[in-house]
């Protein structure tokens, strides 16, 4: 039921920016684009959502195309413990479902 | 800061035995969740409840019960536990109405022999 595709795996360098792309092609107007992440063994950290607009916290940047059909995740200086998947959901109309699907494996290397 | 906390982060268990997993968050949300997470299988909802003493099944309740007594505290309970209920359970919570962010717990990786 995963209504988005991600690559398998990226590396990044570490200090440079890592720019994650998902597409969702099929998004409906009132879904969202949320990115979490999980480390290893441990429980997804959210990291940020957004609608239409781009979106940026302390974390992360969410840059959303015009027609929604796809975004990128930017964390702007990657860090050695920014390895881990990433996930990109879009979230279907039952609010309480989450589809996480595969994600992204991010390793950053020194 | 969200802080949802789970009792457990390694569980061992014995087929047939009941299990009980416990999770409390501090933010006052009204929404709680139980997901099991498998590689190759993502995450999938177990059971949710959007009120206390309230609950509704989510894709695969099998096997499972919950409880929630209180606001902050949503548990798990395996009737009787068996091999194929070996995952990493993980919690979450967020606040009443759709669209909500869920914020997750650090997760129980459970092992039943």
């Amino acid at each position: 039921d995963a209504k988005t595709t991600q690559p398998t795996s990226m590396d990044c360098a570490e200090g440079r920016a890592a720019n994650l792309p998902c597409n969702h092609s099929t998004i409906s107007g009132n879904e969202y684009v949320y990115w979490y992440r999980q480390i290893h063994s441990q429980g997804p950290q959210y990291i940020i959502h957004g609608l239409k607009n781009n979106e940026t916290n302390e974390m992360a940047s969410l840059i959303i195309t015009e027609d929604r059909k796809s975004s990128t995740l930017i964390l702007p200086h990657a860090t050695l413990r920014d390895t881990a998947v990433y996930y990109c959901i879009v979230r279907v109309i039952d609010f309480n479902k989450f589809y996480f699907g595969s994600g992204t494996k991010l390793n950053v290397k020194p | 800061d969200v802080k949802v906390t789970q009792s457990s982060r390694y569980l061992v268990k014995r087929t047939g035995e009941k299990v009980f997993l416990e999770c409390v968050q501090d933010m006052d949300h009204e929404n709680m969740f139980w997901y099991r997470q498998d590689p190759g299988l993502g995450l999938r909802l177990i059971y949710f409840s959007y009120d206390v003493k309230m609950k509704e099944k989510g894709d695969i309740p099998e096997g499972y019960s919950v409880s929630r007594e209180k606001k902050e505290r949503f548990s798990l309970i395996l009737e009787s536990a068996s091999t194929n209920q070996t995952s990493m359970y993980l919690c979450a919570s967020s606040l009443s109405g759709f669209q909500e962010t869920q914020y997750f717990g650090p997760g129980t990786r459970l092992l039943v022999l």
